[in-house]
């Protein structure tokens, strides 16, 4: 089945450690996003990737990393310099412009 | 500043009953819309899209409404039935930005049997 796979679903994680979520897909969609959801405040752009071994900020890069090695796969890491870390994190993929993106299941991420 | 708003936090209808969500956005190179439906711990999925081109786009119980002159996008459900109870999104791109979406606050519906 063609879709896209985020994992773990719950992320636990003490202040001061950093963490990677991992975001996968096989729809050979070449666009890759990550969103963050906070209540109230709908989804909010981190960083996105338009092709492979490259990527751009969204609005709240802050204190996060991503890598886009292979087309497949564009990991988040959520480092310590991120002041709120504890959210919802969505990873979506896209064909391009005019078309849907598909949203993974997204990560709980908690800071305990 | 919030590019793509949506006013109301949430809508309670009856079930049978149309349910019209909003969307308001202030960029104009916007020139296509998109509508998401989610599920509490759970990512969107996809419900209806209207390119800048048309006014509406009809899918099903889902209608898509876009008065480009206003800035304002909405979404009709009907008849609305109690497994639509969701939040509900509005996202908006455009060409010059290859697929990156923006989105609203979102609004929660509430079908009531």
């Amino acid at each position: 089945d063609g879709g896209i796979t985020q994992s773990p679903k719950y992320l636990f994680r003490k202040e001061g450690q950093n963490v990677t979520l991992s975001c996968e897909q096989n729809l050979n969609h070449d666009a890759m996003y990550w969103y963050r959801q906070d209540p109230g405040q709908g989804l909010r752009l981190i960083y996105y990737s338009q092709i492979v071994n490259d990527f751009q900020k969204g609005d709240i890069a802050e204190g996060y990393s991503v890598s886009r090695e292979k087309k497949e796969s564009f990991p988040l890491t959520v480092t310590s310099a991120q002041k709120n870390p504890t959210a919802f994190y969505l990873c979506a993929s896209s064909g391009g412009t005019h078309t849907e993106a598909f949203f993974g299941q997204g990560t709980r991420l908690t800071v305990v | 500043d919030q590019q793509v708003k949506q006013n109301s936090p949430s809508l309670s209808v009856q079930e049978g009953r149309i349910s019209i969500l909003n969307c308001d956005y202030t960029n104009s190179m916007f020139d296509y819309f998109l509508w998401y439906k989610k599920y509490p711990a759970e990512g969107p999925t996809f419900l209806i899209s209207i390119s800048s081109i048309k006014d509406k786009n009809e899918d099903g119980r889902f209608t898509v409404f876009l008065n480009k002159s206003a800035k304002h996008l909405s979404l009709h459900i009907v008849p609305s039935q109690p497994g639509d109870s969701a939040v509900y999104f509005c996202a908006a791109g455009s060409s010059g930005n290859t697929g990156k979406l923006i989105f609203g606050q979102g609004t929660t519906l509430q079908v009531k049997p």
